[in-house]
């Protein structure tokens, strides 16, 4: 199985300052056939189920703020908030896609400073 | 608009079966691109993927190791839903527990969600 690791555990940042969140897989998630990497992140906030923001490492969903961006390959990826706003308080997950069973990070709670 | 919408008890005893239900709207459970998945989350153990069913010509199911031997999901055609049972469940089955789509054709990620359902397991 592949092991998906994210840090930090939770982050205090600021209002309008970078919050940037860690994940680390325990082998490679780029598909070589296509050149692309089969990691996801989602947004969980109370009460609701995850919500897909940024797929293929750096894709963002439709209708997703633009400071929200993914970034990374292979094994390690970073999922960057350029300007936090306080509808971004939520915690974060990385999600691989690449093989069964598909596997999450722990999560990293998002907090404001 | 795809939506899932599901259904099912949030009690269960020790050593009895969980059931619930995931019924299906904007899209078909015997599609032939979709994945119709479970996802448990809990605090001990986190996000959770349990397995999946899917129609390629004909239904396969694929699921976690560590629940294999007491999980069974289920497509229903007639009524386009998907149902989970887990057998012999004890307090570490406790979670919330999600049906989710992958679409296929390329968008090999969750979504959309079930709203989820918080089940717990005591006597």
């Amino acid at each position: 199985d592949i092991v998906m690791t994210q840090s930090p555990d939770s982050l205090a940042v600021s209002l309008g300052e970078r919050a940037t969140i860690n994940c680390k897989s325990s082998q490679s998630v780029l598909y070589s056939s296509n050149n692309k990497n089969y990691l996801a992140w989602y947004q969980q906030k109370p009460g609701q189920p995850p919500k897909v923001l940024i797929y293929w490492a750096s894709t963002r969903e439709s209708g997703v703020p633009d400071r929200f961006s993914g970034s990374g390959s292979e094994t390690d990826f970073t999922l960057t908030i350029s300007s936090l706003q306080a509808e971004d308080v939520a915690v974060y997950y990385c999600q691989q896609y690449y093989s069964t069973p598909y596997t999450f990070g722990q999560g990293t709670k998002l907090e404001i400073k | 608009q795809v939506q899932l919408q599901q259904s099912g008890p949030g009690l269960v005893k020790p050593s009895q079966t969980l059931s619930l239900t995931c019924a299906i709207s904007g899209d078909s459970v015997s599609s032939n691109s979709a994945t119709w998945n479970w996802i448990r989350q809990s605090p001990s153990r986190g996000l959770e993927w349990l397995g999946r069913t899917y129609y390629r010509s004909k239904w396969y199911n694929d699921y976690v190791v560590s629940v294999k031997s007491r999980i069974t999901i289920n497509p229903d055609t007639s009524k386009n839903q998907l149902s989970l049972q887990l057998n012999s469940v004890t307090p570490e089955d406790t979670a919330v527990y999600y049906c989710a789509r992958v679409a296929g054709g390329g968008v090999n990620w969750f979504d959309p969600w079930g709203q989820g359902i918080l089940v717990t397991v005591s006597s």
